[in-house]
C-alpha cells in the first residue's frame, strides 16, 4: 500500500466539522484513498472512498487535492458517537491481493 | 442485511490449548480476510480467501496459526498450543471481490485471551 502520513490526534467540539487530514504523496495514478474508522472495541467501519473527485455520502465528505498527494476527511456535524481512530488508506490496487494496511490513524476525540 | 458475524464474541482459554474462531462473511462475498489486533496496536494482516482458496498464507505468524473456508462461504481460524502472546481480538472482514478497489466489511471480532 502506498505510505500515508496521518496526524496522531485531533479534538473538535461536539456540532461542529471535524477536518481530518491525511498526506499519501507516493499513490498511483489508479489507486484510490480508503477511509475506516474504529470506535472503541468494535471492528473497523468503512467510511467512504474516492480516486480523484471530491466524494460525498451520508456519513462524511472526502476532499482530493488535483494532485492526489492529499486528502481531507470532513465530518461536517460530529457527534460525540464519532469519537474514533480514523484511518487513511491507500490499497494496492490487484486482482489477486485485496488486504488493507492500517497505520496508527487519527484518534479524533469529540467533546461536549 | 445481515453484516459479518463472528463467534465466539469473547474466548478464554489455558495456555497450550486450541481453540477456532468462525467467520461468517455477508452472503455473496468473495473475498475473505483475517487480521488480528492486540491490545493497543495496530491491525495485523494474517489471511485472506478468494472463494476457498488462500493463495498467501505467510501473514500466519507461526505454523501454529491455520485457517480453512469451505463452501465460498464461513472460514475457521484455528490457533493450536495457544501462547500468552495470542491474545488478542481476531478480526474478519468480507469484501465481493478481491482488487483493492473493495470495500472491506468487517465483523466485531472475536476477543482471544489466553492466560
Amino acid at each position: 500500500d502506498a505510505k500515508t502520513t496521518q496526524p496522531t490526534s485531533m479534538d473538535c467540539a461536539e456540532g461542529r466539522a471535524a477536518n481530518l487530514p491525511c498526506n499519501h504523496s507516493t499513490i498511483s495514478g489508479n489507486e484510490y484513498v480508503y477511509w475506516y474508522r474504529q470506535i472503541h472495541s468494535q471492528g473497523p467501519q468503512y467510511i467512504i472512498h474516492g480516486l480523484k473527485n471530491n466524494e460525498t455520502n451520508e456519513m462524511a465528505s472526502l476532499i482530493i487535492t488535483e494532485d492526489r498527494k492529499s486528502s481531507t476527511l470532513i465530518l461536517p456535524h460530529a457527534t460525540l458517537r464519532d469519537t474514533a481512530v480514523y484511518y487513511c488508506i491507500v490499497p494496492v490496487v490487484s486482482t489477486s491481493y485485496g488486504k488493507l494496511t492500517f497505520g496508527q490513524g487519527t484518534i479524533l476525540t469529540v467533546h461536549p | 442485511g445481515a453484516g459479518v458475524s463472528q463467534s465466539p464474541s469473547n474466548k478464554v482459554t489455558e495456555k497450550g490449548k486450541d481453540v477456532e474462531l468462525r467467520c461468517d462473511p455477508i452472503s455473496g462475498h468473495t473475498a475473505l480476510y483475517w487480521y488480528r489486533q492486540s491490545l493497543g496496536q495496530g491491525l495485523e494482516f494474517l489471511i485472506y480467501f478468494q472463494g476457498n482458496s488462500a493463495p498467501d498464507k505467510s501473514g500466519l505468524p507461526s505454523d501454529r496459526f491455520s485457517a480453512e473456508r469451505t463452501g465460498g462461504s464461513v472460514s475457521t481460524l484455528t490457533i493450536q498450543r495457544t501462547q500468552q502472546e495470542d491474545s488478542a481480538v481476531y478480526l474478519c472482514a468480507s469484501s465481493p471481490r478481491m482488487t483493492g478497489r473493495e470495500t472491506q466489511y468487517f465483523g466485531p471480532g472475536t476477543r482471544l485471551l489466553v492466560l
